[in-house]
């Protein structure tokens, strides 16, 4: 099983901030995924990442994929209340290999 | 639109005790299915993958097992639970564009 190191594990910012989360492993996937979980419901995809030092937008959320395909990191510009949730990163095998999440609070 | 359903959404079993666990996908065929499992608030742990009827991979050691009697239908099961055994269960299906996953079901073994 392919290892994914999530860092930091628990974040606690205040409203209009910015913050990275990073995914890291020693193995090289083919694609990465990034989910957000709330609070008793399933993870919600958010992006795939494919191509190394591929960057992917959504909205006030940037995603980069490692140029060796080996880590990625997700930022939040200006982060919001909405924005608290658990964020997963997922590497593609035969199935998702989930790393732990970093559990993400933005407090008004 | 494809869709997957699981149920219940909460369990309270006593030890011993035999559990199911049901997911089915609509709006698909012969989808892969996946149950994962999570403990609070961390990570998700693959349990079992199904490719197909009656085609079950396991992926740890452990007092569950899962069955795929239709195509849309992936079960997950045991004989007797232990509290170890308490987590959030979701079930998944792998589409063109990602993951999907069901609401979940939070299971307590007392």
């Amino acid at each position: 099983t392919q290892l994914l190191e999530q860092s930091p594990q628990f974040l606690s910012i205040q409203e209009g901030e910015n913050l990275t989360v990073y995914c890291n492993s020693s193995s090289v996937f083919s694609s990465l995924q990034w989910y957000r979980q709330e609070p008793g419901e399933g993870p919600v995809l958010l992006v795939t990442v494919v191509t190394g030092g591929e960057v992917k937008k959504l909205k006030r959320l940037t995603f980069q994929f490692g140029d060796a395909r080996k880590d990625s990191s997700l930022h939040i510009t200006a982060a919001q209340p909405g924005d608290t949730g658990l964020y997963l990163c997922a590497g593609a095998g035969y199935a998702l290999n989930f790393g732990k999440g970093t559990s993400l609070l933005v407090t008004p | 639109s494809q869709t997957i359903h699981q149920w219940p959404a909460t369990l309270v079993q006593p030890v011993g005790s035999p559990l199911s666990l049901e997911c089915t996908v609509e709006g698909t065929s012969n989808p892969n299915l996946y149950w994962y499992r999570q403990a609070a608030g961390r990570g998700l742990q693959l349990l079992f993958y199904s490719v197909g009827i009656g085609q079950i991979s396991s992926e740890v050691p452990q007092n569950l097992s899962a069955s795929r009697p239709q195509d849309r239908q992936f079960i997950l099961s045991s004989k007797k639970l232990l509290l170890s055994d308490s987590g959030f269960y979701l079930c998944a299906w792998k589409g063109l564009g990602g993951y999907t996953f069901g609401s979940g079901t939070r299971l307590t073994v007392v």
